[in-house]
Protein backbone atom coordinates (compact mmCIF):
# COMPACT_ATOMS: atom_id res chain seq x y z
CA UNK A 1 0.00 0.00 0.00
CA UNK A 2 1.43 3.50 -1.19
CA UNK A 3 1.31 6.16 1.30
CA UNK A 4 1.97 8.38 -1.32
CA UNK A 5 -1.15 8.54 -3.94
CA UNK A 6 -0.94 10.59 -7.00
CA UNK A 7 -4.08 11.42 -9.76
CA UNK A 8 -5.08 10.86 -11.92
CA UNK A 9 -3.01 7.76 -12.85
CA UNK A 10 -2.72 8.84 -16.62
CA UNK A 11 -4.25 11.66 -18.51
CA UNK A 12 -3.91 13.00 -21.71
CA UNK A 13 -3.65 16.81 -22.98
CA UNK A 14 -3.82 18.47 -26.27
CA UNK A 15 -0.84 20.36 -27.16
CA UNK A 16 -0.82 24.64 -25.60
CA UNK A 17 -3.84 22.78 -22.84
CA UNK A 18 -2.76 23.12 -19.54
CA UNK A 19 -2.89 20.71 -17.12
CA UNK A 20 -2.23 19.85 -13.11
CA UNK A 21 -2.28 16.87 -11.31
CA UNK A 22 -1.92 16.00 -7.40
CA UNK A 23 0.13 14.22 -5.21
CA UNK A 24 -1.19 13.60 -1.19
CA UNK A 25 0.93 12.52 1.62
CA UNK A 26 0.83 11.91 5.03
CA UNK A 27 1.12 15.23 6.80
CA UNK A 28 3.02 13.70 10.01
CA UNK A 29 6.85 13.40 10.22
CA UNK A 30 7.27 15.22 7.32
CA UNK A 31 10.11 16.39 5.81
CA UNK A 32 9.81 17.41 2.18
CA UNK A 33 8.37 16.55 -0.93
CA UNK A 34 10.05 15.77 -4.14
CA UNK A 35 8.47 15.41 -7.37
CA UNK A 36 10.66 14.24 -10.61
CA UNK A 37 10.13 13.83 -14.16
CA UNK A 38 10.62 10.35 -15.74
CA UNK A 39 10.77 9.89 -19.62
CA UNK A 40 10.39 6.35 -20.94
CA UNK A 41 13.77 4.70 -21.13
CA UNK A 42 15.81 7.41 -19.08
CA UNK A 43 16.05 7.80 -15.35
CA UNK A 44 14.09 10.08 -12.99
CA UNK A 45 15.41 13.32 -12.74
CA UNK A 46 14.46 16.32 -10.09
CA UNK A 47 11.97 18.85 -10.62
CA UNK A 48 11.02 20.54 -7.23
CA UNK A 49 11.94 19.86 -3.67
CA UNK A 50 9.80 21.93 -1.32
CA UNK A 51 9.74 22.17 2.53
CA UNK A 52 7.56 24.94 3.77
CA UNK A 53 4.12 24.87 4.00
CA UNK A 54 3.28 27.55 0.65
CA UNK A 55 5.86 26.69 -0.93
CA UNK A 56 5.78 27.29 -4.52
CA UNK A 57 8.53 26.80 -7.56
CA UNK A 58 8.87 27.07 -10.83
CA UNK A 59 10.82 25.47 -13.52
CA UNK A 60 10.13 27.14 -17.30
CA UNK A 61 6.20 25.80 -17.93
CA UNK A 62 5.84 23.70 -14.77
CA UNK A 63 5.52 24.81 -11.64
CA UNK A 64 4.68 22.87 -8.18
CA UNK A 65 2.40 23.99 -5.26
CA UNK A 66 3.14 22.57 -1.29
CA UNK A 67 0.33 22.34 1.59
CA UNK A 68 2.34 20.30 4.76
CA UNK A 69 -1.01 21.05 6.75
CA UNK A 70 -3.74 19.21 4.67
CA UNK A 71 -0.70 17.13 2.92
CA UNK A 72 -0.84 17.62 -1.19
CA UNK A 73 1.17 19.21 -3.38
CA UNK A 74 -0.32 20.16 -6.78
CA UNK A 75 2.03 19.84 -10.13
CA UNK A 76 1.19 22.48 -13.34
CA UNK A 77 2.75 22.25 -16.56
CA UNK A 78 1.47 25.64 -18.31
CA UNK A 79 0.88 25.36 -22.55
CA UNK A 80 1.74 21.68 -22.55
CA UNK A 81 4.43 20.50 -25.46
CA UNK A 82 4.83 17.37 -27.17
CA UNK A 83 8.47 16.80 -25.04
CA UNK A 84 6.34 17.22 -21.92
CA UNK A 85 5.46 13.82 -22.21
CA UNK A 86 6.32 11.52 -19.13
CA UNK A 87 5.76 10.30 -15.77
CA UNK A 88 5.57 12.65 -13.10
CA UNK A 89 6.51 11.27 -9.44
CA UNK A 90 6.29 12.98 -5.97
CA UNK A 91 7.89 11.71 -3.11
CA UNK A 92 7.48 12.49 0.50
CA UNK A 93 10.29 11.95 2.71
CA UNK A 94 9.75 11.59 6.49
CA UNK A 95 12.01 12.34 9.50
CA UNK A 96 13.43 8.97 9.42
CA UNK A 97 15.33 9.46 5.92
CA UNK A 98 12.94 7.76 4.12
CA UNK A 99 11.46 9.05 0.50
CA UNK A 100 8.45 7.00 -0.67
CA UNK A 101 7.46 7.37 -4.24
CA UNK A 102 4.29 7.80 -5.76
CA UNK A 103 3.20 5.45 -8.49
CA UNK A 104 3.31 8.64 -10.69
CA UNK A 105 0.88 10.43 -13.22
CA UNK A 106 1.98 9.33 -16.54
CA UNK A 107 0.77 12.92 -19.17
CA UNK A 108 0.96 12.60 -22.81
CA UNK A 109 0.30 15.27 -24.74
CA UNK A 110 -1.00 15.45 -28.33
CA UNK A 111 0.21 17.38 -31.19
CA UNK B 1 31.55 14.14 -12.97
CA UNK B 2 29.94 10.39 -13.69
CA UNK B 3 27.01 11.21 -11.75
CA UNK B 4 25.78 7.51 -10.65
CA UNK B 5 26.59 4.50 -12.09
CA UNK B 6 25.26 1.08 -11.72
CA UNK B 7 26.38 -2.21 -13.04
CA UNK B 8 25.40 -4.56 -14.62
CA UNK B 9 22.60 -2.90 -17.04
CA UNK B 10 20.90 -6.21 -17.61
CA UNK B 11 20.91 -9.57 -15.53
CA UNK B 12 19.77 -12.91 -15.88
CA UNK B 13 19.86 -15.32 -12.76
CA UNK B 14 18.64 -18.63 -11.84
CA UNK B 15 16.20 -19.18 -8.56
CA UNK B 16 18.35 -19.75 -5.41
CA UNK B 17 21.85 -18.04 -6.98
CA UNK B 18 23.18 -15.09 -5.29
CA UNK B 19 24.64 -11.88 -6.90
CA UNK B 20 25.46 -7.87 -6.13
CA UNK B 21 24.30 -5.30 -7.93
CA UNK B 22 26.86 -2.21 -8.20
CA UNK B 23 26.17 1.67 -7.04
CA UNK B 24 28.97 3.92 -7.30
CA UNK B 25 28.63 7.87 -7.08
CA UNK B 26 31.37 10.69 -7.78
CA UNK B 27 29.80 13.19 -5.99
CA UNK B 28 30.54 12.90 -2.43
CA UNK B 29 27.25 12.47 -1.27
CA UNK B 30 26.09 11.46 1.96
CA UNK B 31 22.93 9.84 1.13
CA UNK B 32 22.03 6.77 -1.12
CA UNK B 33 19.26 4.22 -1.78
CA UNK B 34 18.31 1.53 -3.51
CA UNK B 35 15.12 1.34 -4.93
CA UNK B 36 12.81 -1.28 -7.38
CA UNK B 37 10.52 -0.57 -9.71
CA UNK B 38 7.64 -2.94 -10.37
CA UNK B 39 4.55 -1.82 -12.49
CA UNK B 40 1.68 0.11 -10.79
CA UNK B 41 3.83 0.36 -7.61
CA UNK B 42 5.76 3.35 -8.30
CA UNK B 43 9.56 3.00 -7.23
CA UNK B 44 10.16 1.33 -3.37
CA UNK B 45 12.39 1.50 -0.75
CA UNK B 46 14.58 -1.42 -0.27
CA UNK B 47 17.58 -0.03 1.45
CA UNK B 48 19.16 3.13 2.16
CA UNK B 49 22.31 4.75 3.72
CA UNK B 50 23.11 8.48 5.41
CA UNK B 51 26.85 8.22 5.53
CA UNK B 52 29.73 5.55 5.06
CA UNK B 53 29.72 2.66 7.72
CA UNK B 54 25.58 3.85 8.11
CA UNK B 55 22.27 1.65 7.05
CA UNK B 56 19.08 1.05 7.34
CA UNK B 57 15.63 -1.05 5.65
CA UNK B 58 13.51 0.59 3.27
CA UNK B 59 9.88 -0.43 3.06
CA UNK B 60 10.66 -3.79 1.07
CA UNK B 61 13.97 -5.09 2.92
CA UNK B 62 13.83 -9.01 3.02
CA UNK B 63 16.14 -10.61 0.45
CA UNK B 64 18.46 -8.18 0.45
CA UNK B 65 21.31 -6.79 1.61
CA UNK B 66 23.51 -3.70 1.50
CA UNK B 67 26.58 -2.60 2.81
CA UNK B 68 28.81 1.47 3.08
CA UNK B 69 32.56 0.77 4.02
CA UNK B 70 33.26 3.94 1.35
CA UNK B 71 31.24 7.15 0.54
CA UNK B 72 30.99 6.25 -3.02
CA UNK B 73 29.81 2.82 -2.69
CA UNK B 74 26.71 0.92 -1.98
CA UNK B 75 26.23 -2.08 -3.43
CA UNK B 76 23.06 -4.56 -3.17
CA UNK B 77 23.44 -7.79 -2.32
CA UNK B 78 20.69 -10.70 -3.44
CA UNK B 79 21.06 -13.66 -1.52
CA UNK B 80 19.20 -16.09 -3.02
CA UNK B 81 17.26 -15.05 -5.58
CA UNK B 82 13.41 -15.79 -6.29
CA UNK B 83 11.20 -14.67 -9.46
CA UNK B 84 9.52 -12.30 -7.08
CA UNK B 85 13.10 -10.44 -7.08
CA UNK B 86 12.41 -9.94 -10.87
CA UNK B 87 12.21 -5.98 -11.60
CA UNK B 88 14.15 -2.80 -12.41
CA UNK B 89 16.72 -1.41 -10.24
CA UNK B 90 17.50 1.79 -8.97
CA UNK B 91 20.31 3.30 -6.93
CA UNK B 92 20.12 7.24 -6.15
CA UNK B 93 22.30 9.37 -4.48
CA UNK B 94 21.77 12.52 -2.73
CA UNK B 95 24.09 15.18 -0.76
CA UNK B 96 22.25 14.78 1.78
CA UNK B 97 19.04 12.91 3.18
CA UNK B 98 17.73 16.19 4.80
CA UNK B 99 15.25 19.10 3.57
CA UNK B 100 16.00 20.59 -0.09
CA UNK B 101 18.44 17.74 -1.55
CA UNK B 102 17.32 16.22 -4.98
CA UNK B 103 18.41 12.53 -5.51
CA UNK B 104 20.26 11.90 -8.66
CA UNK B 105 19.48 8.32 -9.68
CA UNK B 106 21.64 5.47 -11.61
CA UNK B 107 20.65 4.09 -15.41
CA UNK B 108 19.03 1.32 -13.36
CA UNK B 109 19.43 -2.50 -13.63
CA UNK B 110 17.00 -5.10 -15.58
CA UNK B 111 17.35 -8.11 -13.28
CA UNK B 112 15.46 -11.19 -14.81
CA UNK B 113 15.04 -14.45 -12.45
CA UNK B 114 13.67 -17.58 -13.94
Amino acid sequence: ILNVEQSPQSLHVQEGDSTNFTCSFPSSNFYALHWYRWETAKSPEALFVMTLNGDEKKKGRISATLNTKEGYSYLYIKGSQPEDSATYLCASLSNDYKLSFGAGTTVTVRA
Amino acid sequence: NAGVTQTPKFQVLKTGQSMTLQCAQDMNHEYMSWYRQDPGMGLRLIHYSVGAGITDQGEVPNGYNVSRSTTEDFPLRLLSAAPSQTSVYFCASSYSALMGYEQYFGPGTRLTVT
